[in-house]
Parts: structure tokens; C-alpha cells; sequence
């Protein structure tokens, strides 16, 4: 299987302990992001790596959560003291930066990662 | 005010129907823009992107009015496998807004 990938699908944790998870994009696409939602709404915005470079932080990131692609393939997002608040899926998608213009960037999601803050 | 709204829903419509779904996006310089259809508690997936010219795929024709800011998705022939969540997206600037989507019950 060639698609993104995200691990672990699903994770329980107490209110304040830290939590990390895993994104391993198309292996060509050179763009990775990282998404949030939470249930009737679409995904949010969280940040995005073009190759290792953190180009874009949305204002949902607060000082808690923390994101790094270090070699520019596998990326990973840490969580510190959780709170209910943060219980959400966290998607992670990729793209290809194509040069072709912006009609066609596409991107495809991983099947996310269910976490549940108790 | 929200950067992408979509109507809701839900859409219930019987097979073999036509039906449109629009939605609004707020910041003129957007750049590209998307459906994605999603299924009860599994990731987005690409449907089709929304070319300036509009553009058909099949049963799906998307269309996109840069003067009005609206994007549009119309099926026909709904087919019971199309009953899902569509979600409009637009991107500005490599920051991808997606809309909280419109569900589609398709009924036999």
C-alpha cells in the first residue's frame, strides 16, 4: 500500500499526560500536513511542512502541540499535557508541489488518528 | 466569518435524482479549490478538483464562479454509494479551508 499512512489509528490517554503520532506521507510528495476534526465539522488547518521545513502554524497550534518532519519523509505530532479539548481525529495528508500552477494540488489524506482525553 | 460554508443538510433524495450542493468561500485570492467526499468516520478523499473552466467527471460536474465566490457540485443520477459527506475546499496560499461539509442520504 502506497498511500499515506498514520500511526497509531487509535489513542486513550488521561487528561496531561503527552501524546505522539505518527505521519508517513506518499513516499514522493514533498508536502505534508497535518489537520484536525472533530465530529460534524470539516478538517482544521494545523500546520504543514514543505519538505523538512515548517512553512505554516495555524493559530489553532497552541504552545502544547508540536510538529516536525526531520528528514522530510515521516513527520510526527506531539501533544503535551492533553486536555479534554484536544480529543479529535488528526488527519495527516500529502501533496506534491508540481510546479504545474495551483490548479491540481491535490492532496490525500491518511485514515487518521482517533484520540480520546479522558 | 468563516472562510468556506456549505448548507449542511441533510440532502435526501432518491436514487436516480439530481441534486446540487453550493458553497462559499470568503477570500477572493483563493487559489484552487476541491470536493473531497467523506464516509461516516473515514478520511476525505479526493472526488474532483475545480478546474476555472468548470469540469465533468462522469455522473459529477463541478463548477467554480470566481465573481460570486461560490463553488458548486452537481450529481445526477444519484446512486445509493453516493450517500456520504461532501466537503468543499478551497486553498489560499498552501493553507487548505475546508467547509464542515454537506450530507447526502441517497434513498432506493
Amino acid at each position: 500500500d502506497t498511500g499515506v499512512s498514520q500511526d497509531p489509528r487509535h489513542k486513550i490517554t488521561k487528561r496531561g499526560q503527552n501524546v505522539t503520532f505518527r505521519c508517513d506521507p506518499i513516499s514522493e510528495h514533498n508536502r505534508l500536513y497535518w489537520y484536525r476534526q472533530t465530529l460534524g465539522q470539516g478538517p482544521e488547518f494545523l500546520t504543514y511542512f514543505q519538505n523538512e521545513a515548517q512553512l505554516e502554524k495555524s493559530r489553532l497550534l497552541s504552545d502544547r502541540f508540536s510538529a516536525e518532519r526531520p528528514k522530510g519523509s515521516f513527520s510526527t505530532l506531539e501533544i503535551q499535557r492533553t486536555e479534554q479539548g484536544d480529543s479529535a481525529m488528526y488527519l495527516c495528508a500529502s501533496s506534491l508541489d508540481s510546479l504545474r500552477g495551483r490548479e491540481g494540488d491535490e492532496q490525500f489524506f491518511g485514515p487518521g488518528t482517533r484520540l480520546t482525553v479522558l | 466569518r468563516k472562510e468556506v460554508e456549505q448548507d449542511p443538510g441533510p440532502f435526501n433524495v432518491p436514487e436516480g435524482a439530481t441534486v446540487a450542493f453550493n458553497c462559499t468561500y470568503s477570500n477572493s485570492a483563493s487559489q484552487s479549490f476541491f470536493w473531497y467526499r467523506q464516509d461516516c468516520r473515514k478520511e476525505p478523499k479526493l472526488l474532483m478538483s475545480v478546474y476555472s473552466s468548470g469540469n465533468e467527471d462522469g455522473r459529477f460536474t463541478a463548477q467554480l464562479n470566481r465573481a460570486s465566490q461560490y463553488i458548486s457540485l452537481l450529481i445526477r443520477d444519484s446512486k445509493l454509494s453516493d450517500s456520504a459527506t461532501y466537503l468543499c475546499v478551497v486553498n489560499n496560499f498552501n493553507k487548505f479551508y475546508f467547509g464542515s461539509g454537506t450530507k447526502l442520504n441517497v434513498k432506493p
